[in-house]
């Protein structure tokens, strides 16, 4: 089926560890982005990347890189965990300017102990 | 500081009844306002849209209006199912094409 995949879906990680969190879509969309979920906080962006070749920083990139590998594929890396990134993490895609807004993977939920 | 607010994280309605969800935004540079919905262990999904340039939008049991000059939207759903429980996320867009979402209000349809 056509839309986001992210993996893993789970993961638990020591403080001071590192993982990458990788997301690929398949609907030829130009934009991706990288969410975190937490309670009470709504979903607030780590990184975007508008279009391939380019990534920016959003409202909360303390802690984290990104790389867009290609069209298809935009991952996340924590260099050392830290027990305030346990959340779920959400990737999702678009087009540049469509009011139809984005399509969401099922997320990674990710606890840092 | 939150730009876009849920001030009810929780909502409880009767199956048939109307519920209406609330949305307030701070940004006059928002263009675009989305809802989301998301159920457990599930990424959110689109459900209703509108223009800054529009101030109600219809798609079959859903309706969003927008009250530009008080900054506030909301959703209504009539009539709500059982179906319809689930967390609900107002978002609103802003330049290159980012969404900025509020914290999310939890809906609980009784059969």
């Amino acid at each position: 089926n056509a839309g986001v995949t992210q993996t893993p879906k789970f993961q638990v990680l020591k403080t001071g560890q590192s993982m990458t969190l990788q997301c690929a879509q398949d609907m030829n969309h130009n934009s991706m982005y990288w969410y975190r979920q937490d309670p009470g906080m709504g979903l607030r962006l780590i990184y975007y990347s508008a279009s391939e070749g380019t990534t920016d920083k959003g409202e909360v990139p303390n802690g984290y890189n990104v790389s867009r590998l290609n069209k298809r594929e935009f991952s996340l890396r924590l260099e050392s965990a830290a027990p305030s990134q346990t959340s779920v993490y959400f990737c999702a895609s678009s087009e540049l300017q469509v009011g139809d807004g984005y399509t969401f993977g099922s997320g990674t939920r990710l606890t840092v102990v | 500081d939150q730009q876009v607010k849920q001030n009810s994280p929780s909502l409880s309605v009767q199956e048939g009844r109307i519920s209406i969800l609330n949305c307030d935004y701070t940004n006059s540079m928002f263009d675009y306002f989305l809802w989301y919905k998301k159920y457990p262990a599930e990424g959110p999904t689109f459900l209703i849209s509108i223009s800054s340039i529009k101030d109600k939008n219809e798609d079959g049991r859903f309706t969003v209006f927008l009250n530009k000059s008080a900054k506030h939207l909301s959703l209504h759903i009539v009539p709500s199912q059982p179906g319809d429980s689930a967390v609900y996320f107002c978002a609103a867009r802003a330049a290159g094409n980012k969404l900025t979402f509020g914290g999310g209000t939890r809906v609980l349809v009784k059969p």
